[in-house]
């Protein structure tokens, strides 16, 4: 079974600081990799994935993550946040079986930028 | 852009209705899913499905069911509403490594 643990519930980092979101993982096979944003009473959106390749992801709203098949870790990273980037992250992770892509994610981690 | 709709934002229903929640895609995906997110716990699967009238149990299946009659369409069913089903629900679509869309939620409370 495949199991994701986000450290860190709640993350308060001053504007225009750097921030990283840490994601680690548990499986027995090869995996993909992927971080979600959910921004208050909305759905979930897709930040990035990491399927295969370079081991560093680079997604949308300049997030960026970094994939270590030693350390089983997946974590997310900003180097200067804003404002707008309050919201909750959510990894994920699901077995590399073609036509299964049942995601397993983490409780989250809420991100709070102080002006 | 691929679109998952769900039929209700926020719901209200007493202790023991039957309760329908509609999720509905518009880019021929087969795969759909059903969560519940709670606070502190992240999001859990309760049921899912590959293909029409194609259904599996997810991680927390008891008191709900599902229905899928055509592929754009993913109903999730509560048998007999409890005041522990009270949460936010969300449905979601996928096409093989494409990472899932979300719908907006449905925020369902049973009193």
């Amino acid at each position: 079974a495949q199991s994701v643990t986000q450290l860190d519930s709640q993350v308060p980092v001053f504007e225009e600081a750097p921030v990283e979101l840490r994601c680690n993982y548990s499986s027995s096979v090869s995996v993909y990799l992927f971080w979600y944003v959910q921004y208050p009473n909305q759905g979930l959106q897709l930040l990035l994935k990491y399927l295969s390749g370079s081991t560093l992801v680079k997604g949308i709203n300049g997030f960026e993550a970094e994939f270590n098949k030693s350390q089983t870790s997946f974590h997310l990273r900003k180097p200067s946040v804003h404002i707008s980037d309050t919201a909750e992250y959510f990894c994920a992770v699901s077995h590399s079986n073609f036509g299964n892509e049942k995601l397993t994610f983490g409780t989250g981690t809420r991100l709070t930028i102080i002006p | 852009d691929v679109k998952v709709t769900q039929s209700s934002r926020y719901l209200v229903k007493r202790t023991g209705e039957k309760v329908f929640l509609e999720c509905v895609q518009d880019m021929d995906h087969e795969n759909m899913f059903w969560y519940r997110q709670d606070p502190g716990l992240g999001l859990r699967l309760i049921y899912f499905s590959y293909d029409v009238k194609m259904k599996e149990k997810g991680d927390i299946p008891e008191g709900y069911s599902v229905s899928r009659e055509k592929k754009e369409r993913f109903s999730l069913i509560l048998e007999s509403a409890s005041t522990n089903q009270t949460s936010m629900y969300l449905c979601a679509s996928s096409y093989r490594t494409d990472g899932y869309t979300f719908g907006s939620g449905t925020r369902l409370t049973v009193v």
